[in-house]
C-alpha cells in the first residue's frame, strides 16, 4: 500500500499569498496518477486536480499541480478568502487507492 | 448535470444493521464506477470500495473487506453501502462519488473521484 504524507499539517497564510502544499509517496506513483481535493467545513470534498497537473472542470487557474514519482505539489498562486480549507491528495496508481492525511490552509 | 443524492442521517445502536443509499442522476448510471469514502469525526478521507453498477463488479479496500457490503440497483440508479452489525467505530460521515479512471492489469479499475454526494452521517451509540 502506498502511504501519502502531506506537509505541512497546517499552513497559516494571508489572502493574496502563495500556498505550496506537498504530498510525498512512500513509493513511486505510476503515471502520475495523483489527484488533489479541497474540503471546506461541512461540505463534501471537491476535485481540484487529477493526473498530477490537470485542473478539473471549473477550477480556477490559480490552482496548479505538479510533480511525478514520489513528490507532488499543489500550488495556489494567490489565496482568495474561499481557498481556506483542507486539502487532500490521493493516489490511484495502484490498489488500494490511498489518501494523504490532509493539509489545512488557515487564515493568518 | 451530474448529481449524487445520499440518504439522510442515521442514528443506530451497536449490533444493528444499516443500509445507506446514493442515487445518481444526470448521467448514464450503469457506465460509471461509484465509490464510497469514510470520514471519521475530525479525521481525513478513507477509500472504502467501488462498484460498477452495470454488472455489480465490486472491489474493496483491504481495510474494509468483510466489514461492509457495497451493492447497486441499476433499475433505480442507486448504490448502497451496508453493515450487518454496526460498531461505535463506524460513526462517521460517508460519501459516495463517481470514479474516473482506467483499467489496470487483470481488469481492476482505478481512478479519482470527480462528482460527490452530500454525505450521510452515521452515528452508532448505545
Amino acid at each position: 500500500e502506498i502511504v501519502l504524507t502531506q506537509s505541512p499539517g497546517t499552513l497559516s497564510l494571508s489572502p493574496g499569498e502563495r500556498a505550496t502544499l506537498s504530498c510525498r509517496a512512500s513509493q513511486s506513483v505510476s503515471s502520475s496518477y495523483l489527484a488533489w481535493y479541497q474540503q471546506k467545513p461541512g461540505q463534501a470534498p471537491r476535485l481540484l486536480i487529477y493526473g498530477a497537473s490537470s485542473r478539473a472542470t471549473g477550477i480556477p487557474d490559480r490552482f496548479s499541480g505538479s510533480g511525478s514519482g514520489t513528490d507532488f505539489t499543489l500550488t495556489i498562486s494567490r489565496l482568495e478568502p474561499e481557498d481556506f480549507a483542507v486539502y487532500y491528495c490521493q493516489q490511484y496508481g495502484s490498489s488500494p487507492e490511498t489518501f494523504g492525511q490532509g493539509t489545512k490552509v488557515e487564515i493568518k | 448535470e451530474v448529481q449524487l443524492v445520499q440518504s439522510g442521517a442515521e442514528v443506530k445502536k451497536p449490533g444493528e444493521s444499516l443500509k445507506i443509499s446514493c442515487k445518481g442522476s444526470g448521467y448514464s448510471f450503469t457506465s460509471y464506477w461509484i465509490g464510497w469514502v469514510r470520514q471519521m469525526p475530525g479525521k481525513g478521507l478513507e477509500w472504502m470500495g467501488i462498484i460498477y453498477p452495470g454488472d455489480s463488479d465490486t472491489r474493496y479496500s483491504p481495510s474494509f473487506q468483510g466489514q461492509v457490503t457495497i451493492s447497486a440497483d441499476k433499475s433505480i440508479s442507486t448504490a448502497y453501502l451496508q453493515w450487518s452489525s454496526l460498531k461505535a467505530s463506524d460513526t462517521a460521515m460517508y460519501y459516495c462519488a463517481t470514479l474516473q479512471g482506467y483499467y489496470y492489469g487483470s481488469g481492476s479499475y482505478l481512478g479519482y473521484f470527480d462528482y460527490w454526494g452530500q454525505g450521510t452521517l452515521v452515528t452508532v451509540s448505545s
